[in-house]
């Protein structure tokens, strides 16, 4: 167990909706990290906060969006949904000055 | 020149046999390369790492080998056990630790 953790665990949702997934850093951890994990795409970085602030952006879709709030856990939201959109999302967590990342179990999204 | 490559896709290894893994990449700017682990189900985990001052690094069964000048590091794992079948990504990061640009995957698969 990394002591990261993603909720839900798996969503499935119609072409067009909007989900939010949600990631809760381990404790101590300032930066967030949000990957993409598709079958034929691999673990792709889509967006990074440190201690609420955006610090770098990856292949991140404009229809996608993040934050992260005071407590430090994390949000991605996905918009006009796409059957390509459907994947495993993981977010990671790494503390301040730390190379290593920890990932959490993921969502599974499924758009139908 | 973000890519990482990666092979071979797919390893079978004998029990008490060798599992190599080699990557390259052509960004020299790259300044960590860990290795991550991923069982089905699960998020990836961080298996080995190394930082480019280093030719090698041994962590019990398992060996990163990392030639600067070719611009290619390796995954050595030795007396491979049928518990270390699993998917294996290497990574290359910039900024120490951020923006991490995965491989694309190699499934082992460990006969026992």
């Amino acid at each position: 167990d990394s002591g990261v953790t993603q909720t839900p665990k798996h969503l499935i949702t119609a072409t067009g909706q909007r989900v939010t997934l949600r990631c809760s850093p381990r404790s101590g951890d300032l930066s967030v990290y949000w990957y993409q994990q598709s079958l034929d795409q691999g673990l792709q970085f889509l967006i990074q906060y440190y201690n609420g602030e955006e610090r770098a952006k990856g292949n991140i879709l404009e229809r996608f969006s993040a934050q992260q709030f005071p407590d430090l856990h994390s949000e991605l939201n996905l918009s006009s949904l796409e059957l390509g959109d459907s994947a495993l999302y993981f977010c990671a967590s790494s503390p301040f000055g730390g190379y290593e990342q920890f990932f959490g179990p993921g969502t599974r999204l499924t758009v139908l | 020149q973000q890519q990482v490559k990666q092979s071979p896709q797919s390893l079978i290894v004998q029990k008490g046999g060798i599992s190599i893994i080699n990557c390259a990449y052509e960004n020299t700017a790259f300044d960590y390369f860990p290795w991550y682990q991923q069982f089905p189900g699960k998020g990836p985990a961080l298996l080995i790492a190394i930082r480019p001052d280093v030719s090698e690094k041994k962590e019990g069964r398992f060996t990163i080998s990392f030639n600067k000048s070719a611009k290619q590091f390796s995954l050595h794992i030795m007396d491979s056990q049928p518990g270390d079948s699993a998917t294996y990504f290497c990574a290359a990061s910039l900024n120490y630790g951020q923006n991490f640009v995965f491989g694309p995957g190699t499934r082992l698969s460990v006969l026992p």
